[in-house]
């Protein structure tokens, strides 16, 4: 069955770091682009950075760019949101999806099921 | 602000039909990059209803379609159920090297 699990979610205080992790399971991890998309409380989906399968291709959010920083481990089945200098909008459910085999422009086919992250003092 | 416009709300009686809009513009869905469709269920993720404009996954009820023309596309759900009352969001691409998702629309079933 495929699966895609995120964890590292949290509270953190304005500045602080954090790192998300999303263990995936069931298909070929390492032939797919990855993406993490958050939702604010009550708001829509923003798209937040992409990977691509092997990682030589990246995109990031204007509104992270430079302070989160997205990574994948194939040997590992894993993707990674290292998140840096955390501002109180940067709070909402992070969701891993993946991506298609072809590029950034595929739709999301299944995703996990998110993990929480309040930046707050 | 979203890159791409949906209606806020949309509602409709049960077995009616009804269509949500995504307007974009000539830097993503005018560009031709696809458009896909995706329906959140209060308090779970996102599901993937329509891909690359107009095609269903295995499993998604054939009730759901997709189309799309110019800068714009659109969801039709005919035949509407109680269980379709849900978030819609629709997702493309842009020439600024993004993923743009629209804001969202509210479907109630009356």
């Amino acid at each position: 069955e495929l699966q895609l699990v995120e964890s590292g979610g949290g509270l953190v205080q304005p500045g602080g770091s954090l790192r998300l992790s999303c263990a995936a399971s069931g298909f070929p991890f390492s032939s797919y682009g990855m993406n993490w998309v958050r939702q604010a409380p009550g708001k829509g989906l923003e798209w937040v950075s992409y990977i691509s399968s092997g990682s030589y291709t990246i995109y990031y959010a204007d509104s992270v760019k430079g302070r989160l920083t997205i990574s994948r481990n194939n040997a590992k089945n894993s993707l990674y949101l290292q998140m840096n200098s955390l501002r109180a909008e940067d709070t909402a459910v992070y969701y891993c999806a993946r991506g298609g085999m072809v590029g950034v422009t595929d739709g999301n086919d299944y995703w996990g099921q998110g993990t929480l992250v309040t930046v707050s003092s | 602000q979203s890159v791409l416009t949906q209606p806020p709300s949309v509602s409709g009686a049960p077995g009616q039909r009804v269509t949500i809009s995504c307007t974009g513009s000539g830097s993503n869905i005018g560009a031709g990059y696809d458009v896909h469709w995706y329906q959140q269920l209060p308090g779970t993720a996102p599901k993937l209803l329509i891909y690359g404009n107009n095609n269903r996954p295995s499993g998604v009820p054939d009730r759901f379609s997709g189309s799309k023309s110019g800068t714009s596309a659109s969801l039709a759900i005919s035949g509407l159920q109680a269980e379709d009352e849900a978030d819609y969001y629709c997702q493309s691409y842009d020439n600024s090297l993004s993923v743009v998702f629209g804001g969202g629309t509210k479907l109630t079933v009356l």
